[in-house]
């Protein structure tokens, strides 16, 4: 168990919808990232917050956004959803922002239909 | 463009036996290497990483080997047992707070 915890495990939904993905880093871990991965590709980056603040940006589409709250728990919202928004989302958390190990939640799998 | 890759995806190897995953990159400023393992239907697993101050970093069962001069990295697991066989990624902190990740490679434990 990594510590870090995501929700829902599973979403289904229609293509045009919003959804909200959830991420409770690992306690202490003030640095958290989101990434999307398509089925059987590696991993994108999409975004980094530390201690509330955007850190870095990847290739987040203008309709994905994300926060990182005073607890330090992120949200990832994905709005007018497409066919190839489905993926496993994955949050990541680490103590700092640079040169330490990410420690990934079990990703939240978003099925669009 | 900037890049980190894996010179095989597919890895099979007889169980018992020591597997070397290979990962290259290209920018000579990364100063900082994770290696994940990641199994289906989880998330990757954090397995060792490598500073460029070093050139050899021991875990158990494992050893992560960097040679900078040809920006090379290999990850070597010793005694291969049915659980590793997962997707492992390597990757590299270019300094923007950002890690760039390799594609994969799947590594197949024959019984």
């Amino acid at each position: 168990d990594s510590g870090v915890t995501q929700t829902p495990k599973h979403l289904i939904t229609a293509t045009g919808q919003r959804v909200t993905l959830r991420c409770s880093p690992r306690s202490g871990d003030l640095s958290v990232y989101w990434y999307q991965q398509s089925l059987d590709q590696g991993l994108q980056f999409l975004i980094q917050y530390y201690n509330g603040e955007e850190r870095a940006k990847g290739n987040i589409l203008e309709r994905f956004s994300a926060q990182q709250f005073p607890d330090l728990h992120s949200e990832l919202n994905l709005s007018s959803l497409e066919l190839g928004d489905s993926a496993l989302y994955f949050c990541a958390s680490s103590p700092r922002a640079l040169n330490s190990p990410l420690h990934f939640g079990n990703g939240t799998r978003l099925t669009v239909t | 463009g900037e890049s980190v890759g894996l010179h095989l995806p597919t890895l099979s190897v007889q169980e018992g036996d020591n597997s070397i995953i290979n990962c290259a990159y290209s920018n000579s400023a990364s100063d900082y290497f994770i290696w994940y393992k990641q199994e289906s239907g989880k998330g990757p697993q954090f397995i060792i990483d490598i500073r460029s101050n070093m050139d050899k970093r021991q875990g158990q069962r494992v050893t992560v080997l960097l040679n900078k001069t040809v920006k090379h990295l290999s990850l070597q697991i010793a005694a291969t047992q049915p659980g590793d066989s997962a997707v492992y990624f390597c990757a590299e902190n270019i300094g923007n707070y950002q890690l760039i990740w390799g594609a994969g490679t799947k590594l197949i434990i024959k019984p």
